[in-house]
């Protein structure tokens, strides 16, 4: 399959509470992507991670990145009704196609 | 900056018809641009990588015939759905690539095509 895996494919939580999702993907990358699209619309980036880094914050966001397992992580802290939407974690290969390979998403609920 | 547009947004066409979606980089240069389909509740599959300049390389299973792709410019690509059916309706998204060795992929709003 040409996508990455991710999960949980869904989560709902309390607004206020924190958020984890977690990504693993095949080949190796040369930077791994976290994206967020509300419903029916286009996608927002959020961090890039290189695949000489290991972790990156970017104001609530909190990117993790594992080469020798090939998995991240985004956890998004404090969540907040707004961060209700589909998050995508996307890879970018090791070849100079700069193709993106998206994993099947999370869904994320926060609850008011 | 970086801004990424789609025309139309969406589109209802009759089976058997041609429908033309554009994506245009409004302040950037892309010498590569990328087209995507969704279908609702999924992730986004890439079809194609576009090349100013250069024919289009489509991804395995995608229809070259079928999809017909044209980068005219550094700001211009063009996705043309040939002889479109309802299984073609979907949500097709366009990306551009900002140059350089970690450039982002900045996406469009995207075009949701139904076909009836």
């Amino acid at each position: 399959s040409q996508q990455g895996e991710e999960d949980p494919q869904a989560l709902s939580i309390q607004e206020g509470e924190n958020a984890t999702m977690n990504c693993s993907y095949k080949t190796s990358i040369n930077n791994l992507q976290w994206y967020r699209q509300n419903s029916g619309r286009g996608l927002v980036h959020l961090i890039l991670i290189r695949s000489n880094e290991r972790e990156k914050h970017s104001g609530r966001l909190r990117v993790t990145l594992d080469t020798s397992k090939k998995s991240s992580s985004l956890l998004i802290t404090a969540s907040r009704a707004a961060d209700t939407a589909s998050y995508f974690c996307a890879t970018e290969r090791m070849d100079s196609s700069y193709k993106l390979i998206f994993g099947s998403g999370t869904r994320l609920l926060v609850r008011p | 900056g970086a801004v990424v547009s789609q025309h139309p947004s969406w589109v209802i066409c009759k089976s058997g018809t041609s429908v033309k979606i554009e994506c245009r980089s409004l302040d950037f240069q892309a010498t590569t641009m990328f087209w995507y389909r969704q279908f609702p509740k999924q992730s986004l599959m890439l079809m194609a990588t576009s090349n100013e300049g250069s024919k289009a390389t489509y991804e395995q299973g995608v229809e070259k015939d079928k999809f017909l792709i044209n980068h005219a410019s550094l700001t211009l690509s063009t996705l043309t759905v040939t002889s479109a059916h309802p299984e073609d309706s979907s949500f097709y998204i366009c990306s551009a690539r900002v140059s350089g060795l970690a450039g982002e992929q900045y996406f469009g709003p995207g075009t949701r095509l139904t076909v009836t």
